[in-house]
């Protein structure tokens, strides 16, 4: 089992539409959660963060945490063109006691929105 | 504006010549990482610096080394490039004890011949 996991699509969604991106991790605990946006050729761009269960809403992109189901979610309302990329999903583990954390990341997934 | 730099943008080496890349950041963050990104796989972590701690990857080869002179700068160098290291280079910064939000500059593609 992959340590974080996402379908690497493509996700085809028409411009307007709810796009939904998913992520499921294997460490119970993770404590922090990340979504990225990657542009072909580019490098990686936060979009949201989120470390409490429930939602996080930030403007068109909503993220959801599930700790109990160890999976979380990013929502894309009111889908543009240009929200086509990879999104990548990153979970912190600690491999050092006290502050020192590093990321796993997903294989991403693409997203595709077409006019 | 705070941001990461990484400099070249664009690097073209040849087959076993030593390539250095840099990157500077205006974060003040106390953590510094380099990435090995190929295309469609997640960033890679080579190593990255604690403050002045280095904490290599067990899966790094020792084809890469890497340098932070001081808070702002840090230098990946690779010794003796191969074919397979041709990749987008990536370097992040973030603050411990934060979220552990990493924030990454642009990249360097680097193509080896």
């Amino acid at each position: 089992q992959k340590e974080v996991e996402q379908n690497s699509g493509p996700l085809s969604v028409p411009e307007g539409a709810i796009a939904s991106l998913n992520c499921t991790y294997s460490d119970r605990g993770s404590q922090s959660f990340f979504w990225y946006r990657q542009y072909s050729g580019k490098s990686p761009e936060l979009i949201m963060f989120i470390y409490s269960n429930g939602d996080k809403e930030d403007g068109r992109f909503t993220a959801q945490l599930n700790k109990a189901s160890q999976y979380v979610s990013l929502l894309i309302r009111d889908s543009q063109p240009s929200d086509s990329a990879t999104y990548l999903c990153a979970v912190n583990k600690e491999f050092y006691a006290g502050n020192n954390r590093k990321l796993i990341w997903g294989l991403g997934t693409s997203l595709a929105v077409n006019p | 504006d705070a941001m990461v730099i990484q400099n070249p943008r664009y690097q073209v080496t040849q087959f076993g010549k030593p390539v250095t890349l840099s990157c500077s950041q205006t974060l003040n963050h106390n953590v510094m990482y380099w990435y090995q990104q190929k295309s469609s796989q997640a960033p890679k972590l080579l190593f990255h610096y604690y403050d002045k701690d280095f904490n290599n990857e067990a899966d790094t080869p020792d084809n890469f080394q890497s340098r932070r002179p001081n808070t702002s700068f840090c230098f990946l160098d690779i010794r003796s490039p191969g074919l397979g290291d041709a990749a987008m280079y990536l370097c992040a910064t973030s603050r411990a004890g934060s979220t552990d939000t990493q924030y990454f500059g642009p990249g360097t593609r680097l193509t080896v011949l």
